[in-house]
């Protein structure tokens, strides 16, 4: 069936740092690709999306490219900050999806940037 | 920005008994999730809900589940007797229509059954 699979954490950085979580895929067709965010005490915000091959989505910095070739969907960041500290989630819906459009997550990794 | 709500942020209930967990979706979406989270481990689906009905649910999605949208404004995850695995945080989302659109989290009920 369709997974997500992510790099373990916890990821620990300093400030100003480079960011990569590493994200794969396995499914059928071509799913739309999502990275969720979800700091402390809160609960899970978009952080950005790509929904065909070689899109690639941005937001605060971050950026993830969809590449069909590798089944890839890796998150970047050129310079974290101590507020990116986070809990990050990869996930896919399957294209053609209809009215069954469940989000399949990853396990999720945790970034602490410290100052 | 419109967001989706959810109440309470934190329930506490025995073991057996039967608890609801409420949620406002975005007013002009369409499609509505459950999925929950417990401590530890990743994000599980539970069920989506459109034009009315369950378009799917998950093996976890046993008879001791429902989901309702009572009044048009509230969508609601009824557990009928609580055991203690159901303890974990429960998310409830929503999207608006079209394929690719992304779907909406509101910041989660933490269930706790003792």
């Amino acid at each position: 069936g369709d997974s997500v699979t992510q790099m373990e954490g916890p990821v620990t950085l300093s400030e100003e740092a480079f960011l990569t979580i590493n994200c794969t895929y396995t499914a059928t067709g071509y799913p739309s690709l999502f990275w969720y965010v979800q700091y402390p005490g809160e609960g899970l915000q978009l952080l950005l999306k790509a929904t065909k091959a070689d899109d690639k989505g941005s937001n605060k910095g971050f950026e993830a490219t969809y590449r069909k070739e590798t089944t890839s969907f890796h998150l970047e960041k050129g310079s974290v900050q101590v507020s990116d500290s986070a809990v990050y989630f990869c996930a896919l819906t399957r294209s053609n999806a209809g009215n069954n459009r469940k989000l399949i997550w990853g396990l999720g990794t945790s970034l602490a940037v410290n100052p | 920005e419109p967001e989706v709500t959810q109440t309470p942020s934190h329930q506490v209930t025995q073991m057996g008994q039967e608890v609801i967990l409420r949620c406002v979706p975005i007013s002009n979406h369409l499609y509505f999730y459950w999925y929950r989270q417990i401590l530890g481990q990743k994000v599980e689906f539970l069920v989506s809900f459109y034009n009315n009905e369950i378009s799917e649910k998950s093996e976890i999605f046993d008879d001791q589940f429902s989901v309702e949208r009572p009044d048009g404004s509230n969508f609601t995850l009824k557990i009928r007797s609580t055991k203690l695995e159901d303890s974990a945080m429960y998310f409830c989302a929503s999207s608006d229509v079209g394929g690719n659109q992304p779907q909406h989290f509101g910041d989660g009920t933490r269930l706790s059954i003792l």
